[in-house]
């Protein structure tokens, strides 16, 4: 059965970086695609962007500029980094298995990351 | 505003059914991208429905069925339980943005 599960800080200030790690169990990290998507308060679905072992990260276009993926087979684990984080930036993060053009399965629990001085 | 459009909430009284629709574009679902669909519980962690239109995972009720036709896909659900209760959410990829999309999410009331 395979887990994943965040970690990472709860509250960031404004203009400062998130840094988020998903921690994968029960599957080899190389073997799969692994993305984030976070869900804002009241609001929908965000795809934020999605990670290979072998292949370039693909990022959504409107945090493109902010964002960086990366994957880590010796732990197991891929990580989020965003930049110059607002208010708006406040929601919960998922990490997730599977890449941009196919179903996201399985979900981690969520982490709640509140952009707040 | 979500790329794909998802009504805002749907209701149905215990028994009966509802339809959830999602309607997309010539970039996404107009392009053959596939739709997948997700539940998402209050409380809980998004839970995959549907995927590649038509297809359910193991452990998911043949209660839950979908379709897609051109830039439209639906989403049925019969023989409604309390349980049922929840947001759904459609997903495709977007040529256009070369990305994945959602809808903005569908309130089921039973």
């Amino acid at each position: 059965q395979v887990q994943l599960q965040e970690s990472g800080p709860g509250q960031v200030k404004p203009s400062e970086t998130l840094s988020l790690t998903c921690t994968v169990s029960g599957a080899s990290i190389g073997t799969y695609y692994w993305s984030w998507i976070r869900q804002a308060p009241g609001e929908g679905l965000e795809w934020i962007g999605t990670s290979h072992s072998t292949e370039s990260a693909n990022y959504n276009v409107s945090l493109k500029s902010r964002v960086i993926m990366s994957v880590d087979t010796s732990n197991n684990q891929f990580s989020l980094k965003m930049t110059s984080l607002t208010t708006a930036d406040t929601a919960v993060y998922y990490c997730v298995r599977g890449g941009q053009r196919s179903w996201f399965d399985p979900w981690g629990q969520g982490t709640l990351v509140t952009v707040s001085s | 505003q979500s790329v794909l459009t998802q009504p805002p909430s749907v209701s149905g009284a215990p028994g009966q059914g509802v339809t959830i629709s999602c309607t997309g574009s010539r970039s996404n679902l107009g392009a053959n991208s596939d739709v997948h669909w997700y539940q998402h519980l209050p409380g809980s962690v998004p839970k995959l429905l549907i995927f590649n239109n038509i297809n359910r995972p193991s452990g998911v009720p043949d209660r839950f069925s979908a379709s897609k036709s051109g830039t439209a896909a639906s989403l049925v659900i019969t023989g409604l339980q309390p349980e049922d209760e929840a947001d759904y959410f459609c997903q495709s990829y977007d040529t256009g943005l070369s990305g994945s999309v959602f809808g903005g999410g569908t309130k089921l009331t039973v």
